[in-house]
């Protein structure tokens, strides 16, 4: 499976995006990007997935750069309720998730 | 249920102690997956069941610890024996096919003593 590199830590400002890059310089040709997110005390939550290119829905925007190498996860104008740990995942779909030590998102006010 | 239901949400037991933790996963989900989550950590892939057969039982740390699905829905992870560094949060997770977006529960809150 292909290794995952995110920031361990990041802070922002309410209102301002955020954009957290991970790195999957190994990723396969059949591997899927995949983002989470967890709260304290719940278990975690499908934010995007996408191939290639770019992905938009609601909540944020995936950006994946031609080669595949990297991705990186766009939050616009967050808010204190995004605090959060942000896990990036690159694995076949026919694979069970697996997790890294993801990106605590610290959003200040 | 609308989500994946976990229970207990909490279990404090001694060390040494079986414990039982199930999972009920969504309506006709048939892959479902386990996880243990310590503190600062990612969750830690355990077993995978697609159906009621085990897929991929790869993550279970040794065999005090065991997985059921006997009827392709509600799963009972078991541990026999506990030991103190078993203590974490136990996360169930479903999915309608292996490539679509996984559910997680809340998690059980498992204690050894």
């Amino acid at each position: 499976l292909a290794k995952t590199t995110q920031p361990i830590s990041m802070d922002s400002y309410e209102g301002q995006e955020v954009n957290i890059t991970c790195s999957h310089n190994n990723i396969a040709t059949n591997d899927y990007i995949t983002w989470y997110q967890q709260f304290p005390s719940q278990g975690p939550r499908f934010i995007i997935q996408g191939y290639k290119t770019k992905v938009t829905n609601e909540v944020a925007s995936l950006f994946i750069p031609a080669d595949r190498k990297s991705s990186t996860l766009s939050l616009p104008r967050v808010s204190l309720s995004d605090t959060a740990v942000y896990y990036c995942l690159v694995c076949p779909g026919n694979t069970p998730l697996v997790f890294g030590k993801g990106t605590r998102l610290s959003v200040i006010a | 249920g609308a989500g994946v239901s976990q229970t207990p949400s909490n279990k404090v037991t001694e060390k040494g102690k079986y414990v039982e933790l199930r999972c009920d996963p969504i309506s006709g989900h048939t892959a479902l997956y386990w996880y243990r989550q310590s503190l600062g950590q990612g969750p830690e892939f355990l077993i995978y069941f697609q159906g009621t057969g085990a897929a991929d039982d790869s993550g279970l740390p040794n065999d005090r610890f065991f997985a059921v699905r006997p009827e392709g829905s509600v799963s009972t992870l078991k541990i026999q024996r506990t030991e103190r560094g078993d203590s974490a949060v136990y996360l169930c997770a479903s999915r309608a096919q292996e490539d679509t977006e996984a559910f997680f529960g809340q998690g059980t809150r498992l204690t050894v003593v």
